[in-house]
């Protein structure tokens, strides 16, 4: 079973518009953490924002922010006054704390595309 | 944020050659890396964790003798393909964590294998 769920593969938004990016997750450990990264075409990833499973508050990182619904295991990224230079691949992924490990499992992916 | 370099940025090597691949992070000390492999437009698959003075620790399905990983510093871990084949050929990244919830990525390694 996927353990991380992004089921948009391709998403398009209009400059200066605001954009959601879909990630729902599985686990059955308390602990976790969830984060999205972005890679540009370049290859780099990118470290946008980090929630934690016992966080109450929804982060935020300047025009990112993250939806956070624990009891519907979702994990939202919302990217606010889109710009042309946020055209990439987003990955969402979890680190779990049940295995004792560092280790980030990630998801498929979307690629979003800024139009002007 | 925390930098991680990777080098070389680039690599051709002919089948049957070995490549070796570093990681650094630059501006911390991190006892555990990570190695990744992410073929065209799909995501990363873990391949092991580094840790510094121990053994690395391969995930199912990754051939540990195909793929050394030395993480000989706490600075440096190091990505060695042996006897390359064409279907190594593919995009490495490497990630250092800084603390549990800041794992740092490096720019990634495009090896070709001719």
């Amino acid at each position: 079973a996927q353990k991380i769920t992004q089921t948009q593969p391709g998403m398009f938004v209009q400059e200066k518009e605001a954009v959601t990016l879909d990630c729902t997750y599985d686990t059955s450990d308390q602990s976790y953490g969830l984060f999205w990264y972005k890679q540009p075409s370049s290859g780099e990833m990118i470290f946008l924002i980090y929630q934690g499973s016992y966080d109450e508050q929804n982060a935020t990182e300047g025009r990112y922010s993250l939806n956070f619904q624990k009891a519907r295991k979702s994990a939202n990224l919302v990217i606010s006054a889109s710009q042309l230079g946020d055209s990439a691949m987003y990955f969402c992924a979890m680190r779990e704390a049940l295995y004792n490990t560092d280790k980030l499992i990630f998801g498929t992916g979307t690629r979003l595309q800024v139009f002007p | 944020g925390a930098v991680v370099s990777q080098h070389p940025s680039r690599v051709i090597c002919k089948s049957g050659t070995s490549v070796k691949i570093e990681c650094r992070s630059l501006d911390f000390q991190a006892t555990t890396m990570f190695w990744y492999r992410q073929f065209p437009k799909q995501s990363l698959m873990l391949m092991a964790t580094s840790n510094e003075g121990s053994k690395a620790t391969y995930e199912q399905g990754v051939e540990k003798d195909k793929f050394l990983i030395n993480h000989a510093s706490l600075t440096l871990s190091t990505l060695t393909v042996t006897s390359a084949h064409p279907e190594d050929s593919s995009f490495y990244i490497c990630s250092a964590l800084k603390t549990y919830n800041e794992q740092f990525f490096g720019p990634g390694t495009r090896l070709t294998v001719l």
